[in-house]
């Protein structure tokens, strides 16, 4: 099946950190552009950053530049969120999500993302 | 950044019946080299996560039953349910991809009435 699965979530206190990941199973990984997009709790959507099929172009939201980096690992199939400096307002489900073809950034496919709650 | 305004917040529409969201971007997303509005469309459920729908304004998605259309250019969308069914109940979002960084509209609820 077709799939992206998130994992890395949990609690943790305003400052600290964590390091999101996320597999990707039965397409071609390596061909595709992909993104993170979280939505706080009772929210809407807010894309977080994005990253190049072969990683070499990188982007990231204002709110999260300069804490937070994207990474993959082609060989593996598999999509990295490392997240430090973390707010309170970083609360939320974080989604994995495909980039459309030939890099258009609509999302095709998205995990059933993971929940990440700063908090002290 | 793109502001997307989606209007109502929320419907309440009868089985069988036509259900309209429509979406406002804060500039036009229209590419003029290639004609088309950057303009897509999401279903969300509760407890899932976003299913794209539609994209470049009316193309739907593999799988995407018919009685959900877009149309629009410019700065205004609609996304239209032509005939309600239960397990359309859902918040849908619209979502610019014109520039980035990619943003949504803050959604709209359809509820049965």
């Amino acid at each position: 099946e077709v799939q992206l699965v998130e994992s890395g979530g949990g609690l943790v206190q305003p400052g600290g950190s964590l390091r999101l990941s996320c597999a990707a199973s039965e397409f071609t990984f390596s061909s595709y552009d992909m993104s993170w997009v979280r939505q706080a709790p009772g929210k809407g959507l807010e894309w977080v950053s994005y990253i190049r099929d072969s990683g070499t172009t990188i982007y990231y939201a204002d709110s999260v530049k300069g804490r937070f980096t994207i990474s993959r690992d082609n060989a593996k199939n598999s999509l990295f969120l490392q997240m430090n400096t973390l707010r309170v307002e970083d609360t939320a489900v974080y989604f994995c999500a495909r980039v459309g073809a030939r890099g258009n950034w609509y999302f095709d496919l998205w995990g059933r993302g993971t929940l990440v709650t700063v908090s002290s | 950044d793109i502001v997307m305004t989606q209007s109502p917040d929320s419907l309440a529409v009868s089985l069988g019946e036509r259900a309209t969201i429509n979406c406002k971007s804060s500039q036009g997303v229209l590419y003029s080299s290639n004609n088309k509005n950057y303009l897509a469309w999401y279903q969300q459920k509760p407890g899932q996560p976003p299913k794209l729908l539609i994209y470049w304004t009316s193309t739907r998605e593999s799988g995407v039953p018919d009685r959900f259309s877009g149309s629009g250019s410019g700065t205004d969308f609609t996304l239209t349910i032509s005939s309600l069914q239960a397990e359309d109940v859902a918040v849908y979002y619209c979502q610019q991809y014109y520039n980035t960084p990619p943003t949504f509209g803050q959604g709209t609820r359809v509820e049965i009435k």
